[in-house]
């Protein structure tokens, strides 16, 4: 099992450009969570999904969209990054609620220009 | 909203020296999980307490949970340079979402 896989790795943008982050579970897991983690302040939660179809927010969601169409993929959307956005991005898994492991994949180091 | 303090920010310690963060809440929890991230990776689920004044070992590491339910320590007795890394402490807030302490980063020296 490939776990929690990301894409892409970096990305450079420029202040107004979009972009789109991929997560993929093969576990088979019901949740899905995006994180942002900056430098002293932990992980914050962006968006998560409690099953295929669903989404809410977390946390910080203000400038960032998600869907989850199959239940393997989530995806994080940025429709006009800004320098603010600039961020290590992580994506999480669980199997369910009452056991709440998350598994983690090894994120997107994305930096806004 | 539900917030969880971690104590301390950072800490340097000697190779072989112990080593101690704390989680606090000001709620009570209905569990509290630990991860490690060691540098340049992503947080790696060590445990999850549940019961009020749980304590359970893995190896060197020592996690206890509060009698309250509101706080909880990670304690590691005899640092290795293995040990570097951020430490992390995550709550439920109900519902789906985890709350994550702002870390502990340890540092040890050979």
């Amino acid at each position: 099992n490939a776990g929690v896989t990301q894409t892409p790795k970096f990305r450079v943008l420029k202040t107004g450009q979009s972009m789109t982050l991929l997560c993929a579970q093969d576990m088979n897991h019901e949740y899905m969570y995006w994180y942002r983690q900056d430098p002293g302040m932990g992980l914050r939660l962006i968006h998560y999904s409690v099953g295929e179809g669903t989404t809410a927010k977390g946390e910080v969601p203000d400038g960032y969209n998600v869907s989850r169409l199959k239940k393997q993929n989530f995806l994080l959307g940025l429709e006009s990054a800004a320098p603010s956005q600039t961020s290590v991005y992580f994506c999480a898994s669980s199997l369910r609620q009452g056991y709440n492991e998350q598994f983690f994949g090894p994120g997107t180091r994305l930096t806004v220009l | 909203g539900q917030q969880v303090m971690q104590i301390p920010q950072y800490q340097h310690v000697q190779e072989g020296e112990d080593f101690t963060t704390y989680c606090n809440s000001s709620t009570t929890l209905s569990n509290i999980q630990w991860y490690k991230q060691r540098p340049g990776g992503h947080p790696v689920f060590l445990i999850q307490l549940v019961k009020s004044g749980e304590v359970k070992k893995q190896k060197r590491l020592t996690f206890q949970f509060g009698e309250a339910k509101k706080n909880s320590s990670l304690h590691i007795t005899a640092t290795q340079t293995t040990d570097v890394g951020t430490y992390f402490c995550a709550v439920n807030t109900g519902g789906f979402k985890t709350i994550f302490g702002a870390g502990t980063r340890l540092f040890v020296k050979a």
